[in-house]
């Protein structure tokens, strides 16, 4: 069973720019999930998607969205990049029950971004 | 609202030493708590988890057990090798809500 693949894995970018990173879940996921990994903030919750729709929804400001299509790919867009911004873009794919994804994610390798 | 404490590292142990890493939470009702690890240059993947009080999570001879009244989760090893060096995330999950991790412990295991 394929696990989740992020693209790109890495990118630079300059300030300014916007990014769109892209994740494929484990087949029969439908739960998508998104982190920001930095080394002072560690892990911070960006979003989670469930059947195209966003269920749940971090502390980010508007430059930061994120969809998902029919098919439980996911994509997340950052526009007008500022520094700050370089990071770690974590995607987890989930199982779910009736009340949300079980908890077990299962991570993607990352897409590192860089700003200049 | 949720949250999660564990020990800052670096945590630098010998081969062969005992290993427990400190995590604290903060939550309503009655979470779901797992322990994440994160091997160099990977994704995190799911080392255990304990989904109700005084339950025992344990994998790869890792331990950890969901104690409420103290609001705790550490994660105990009884010999630890090289190849367990990694970041080490505590994590919790209401009903509903979304995941929340501490910020990671890195442990280094010298031979």
């Amino acid at each position: 069973k394929a696990g989740v693949t992020q693209t790109p894995r890495y990118l630079i970018k300059t300030r300014g720019q916007q990014v769109t990173l892209s994740c494929s879940p484990i087949s029969g996921h439908r739960s998508v999930s998104w982190y920001q990994q930095t080394p002072g903030q560690g892990l911070q919750f960006l979003f989670e998607y469930f059947s195209e729709t966003q269920r749940n929804k971090g502390n980010f400001p508007g430059r930061f969205s994120g969809r998902q299509f029919s098919n439980s790919r996911s994509e997340m867009n950052v526009s007008t990049l500022e520094l700050g911004d370089s990071a770690l873009y974590l995607c987890a794919s989930s199982s779910n029950t009736g009340l949300g994804n079980t908890g077990e994610l299962f991570f993607g390798e990352g897409s590192r971004l860089t700003v200049l | 609202g949720n949250s999660v404490t564990q020990m800052e590292g670096p945590v630098t142990l010998s081969e062969e030493a005992f290993l427990t890493i400190n995590c604290t939470y903060t939550a309503t009702g009655y979470p779901s708590l797992f322990w994440y690890v994160q091997y160099p240059g990977e994704g995190l993947q799911l080392l255990l988890k304990a989904t109700k009080a005084d339950d025992k999570g344990s994998n790869k001879g890792f331990e950890a057990t969901y104690r409420k009244e103290t609001t705790s989760f550490h994660l105990e090893k009884g010999s630890v090798q090289v190849s367990d060096s990694a970041v080490y995330f505590c994590a919790l999950k209401s009903s509903g809500d979304k995941i929340i991790f501490g910020k990671g412990t890195r442990l280094h295991i010298l031979p």
